[in-house]
This record gives structure tokens, sequence and C-alpha cells, in this order.
């Protein structure tokens, strides 16, 4: 649903090992979702997207995991660098629904 | 090629004055979207336009709260009298037609507003 909570979850990682960030959606109709990374500051920025009739997309260093059984998406990143440091929320739709859901948002962190 | 671009970025308004806060959407797009963000939480959608129409405010306020998107000129998210609730990171995001590749909505750099 509609995201909650007062504190973003942290995921700390070391540079150059690989990163996953996890994140549930909640509509069982949505068949189109964005993850996007946004730096203090800044808008959010498109990462990599992915259909419902898929369940793997890859991208440059990027690869996105969709388990529609579970209603869950995940986000890996390899070879994890200090510039990934930001926070990254998953976001749905619907064909012909054109609002984005967003999910909680992550903040990752990577340590040199 | 511009990306979508907002003003102001800061804003700072007392509690019962007018907030306008504008976006212009990337060159070519016809759909605009406003969303608002609260310190350590994800985006809210707030309302859908294309030109001169609104085609989805479910997440707009019922007062106090307007958006508008004219045949000329940027898309305007007007908030009266606002109240110290109102502070938060305003996110216009802009569209193609969506669906005809994507549903990718590219968005600007946000406005912070504070009410005090």
């Amino acid at each position: 649903g509609e995201n909650v909570g007062l504190h973003l979850p942290t995921l700390s990682v070391q540079e150059g090992d690989n990163s996953i960030i996890n994140c549930a959606y909640s509509n069982s109709a949505s068949d189109y979702f964005i993850w996007y990374k946004q730096e203090s500051g800044k808008g959010p920025q498109f990462i990599i997207d992915i259909r419902s009739n898929m369940d793997k997309r890859q991208g440059q260093r990027v690869t996105v995991l969709l388990n529609k059984t579970v209603k869950h998406l995940s986000l890996q990143i390899a070879a994890t660098q200090p510039g990934d440091s930001a926070v990254y929320f998953c976001a749905e739709t619907s064909r012909g629904y054109n609002k984005l859901i967003f999910g909680a948002g992550t903040r990752l962190a990577v340590h040199p | 090629n511009a990306g979508v671009m907002q003003n102001p970025r800061h804003l700072v308004r007392r509690r019962g004055q007018e907030a306008r806060l504008r976006c212009s959407p990337m060159k070519g797009h016809s759909h605009v979207y406003w969303y608002r963000q609260l310190p350590e939480e994800g985006l809210k959608f707030m309302v859908y336009l294309q030109k001169e129409n609104i085609i989805d405010e479910s997440g707009m306020p019922k007062e106090r709260f307007s958006a508008e998107f004219p045949k000329e000129g940027p898309s305007i998210l007007r908030i009266q009298q606002v109240v110290r609730g109102d502070s938060a990171a305003y996110f216009c995001a802009s569209s193609p037609v969506p669906g005809q590749d994507t549903y990718e909505q590219y968005f600007g750099p946000g406005t912070r507003l504070t009410v005090t």
C-alpha cells in the first residue's frame, strides 16, 4: 500500500560488494515497475524498469527481479560504488492508470 | 535537452500565505504529475494533468490545493493558506503519452516548501 514509516531502513555495504535491495509491492493488478534512485536534495532518477510479463531484466551493473506470486521486487547492484549511495525506491503502476505508487525506500550506504 | 524544470527550488512561506510552485515538463512531454514527499518517506501522488485538463486528482487534498496546466506556460501547483503540515518537497514529473513505449516518468529537482 502507500508507504509509511518514520525512518528508512539502511543497507550498508563495502565498496565492490554486490547489493540487493528488496521491495514488496501492494497491488496484484500492477503490471509495470520502476526502480528509482534519489540522492540527497535531488529528484528521483530512473534506474531500470520491468513489465509484469518478465521476471528478470538486466541493465548496466543492475538487475531487477520480479516475483509476482509473492508481489516482490528486488534490485541487484553489482560491484557497488560510493556513487551508488542514495535512497532507492520501487514504484508500481498499471496499464492505463498512470500514477506511480512508491514503496517506502531503502537507504544504501557504501563504505570505502 | 533540458529535463523537467521546477522553480523555485526553495520556498519559505508564513502560515496563511499562498505558495505557487511551477513545473515545465521536458520538451515534447504533454503529461505532468505532481508528487509530495515528506522527510524519510516515499513520494505520494497528488495529481495528473494534461494540457488544460485534470485527469486524476485523487491524491489532492480537497481544500486549499489546486493544480493547472494551461495551454501555454508551466504547470502550477497552488497551495492557499499554507499550514506547517504543508512543509514538504514537491516533485513534478513529466512523460510522453503513457503506454506507447514506457510508463516512465521523468522527475524534476523538486521545490522544498517550508512553512514557518
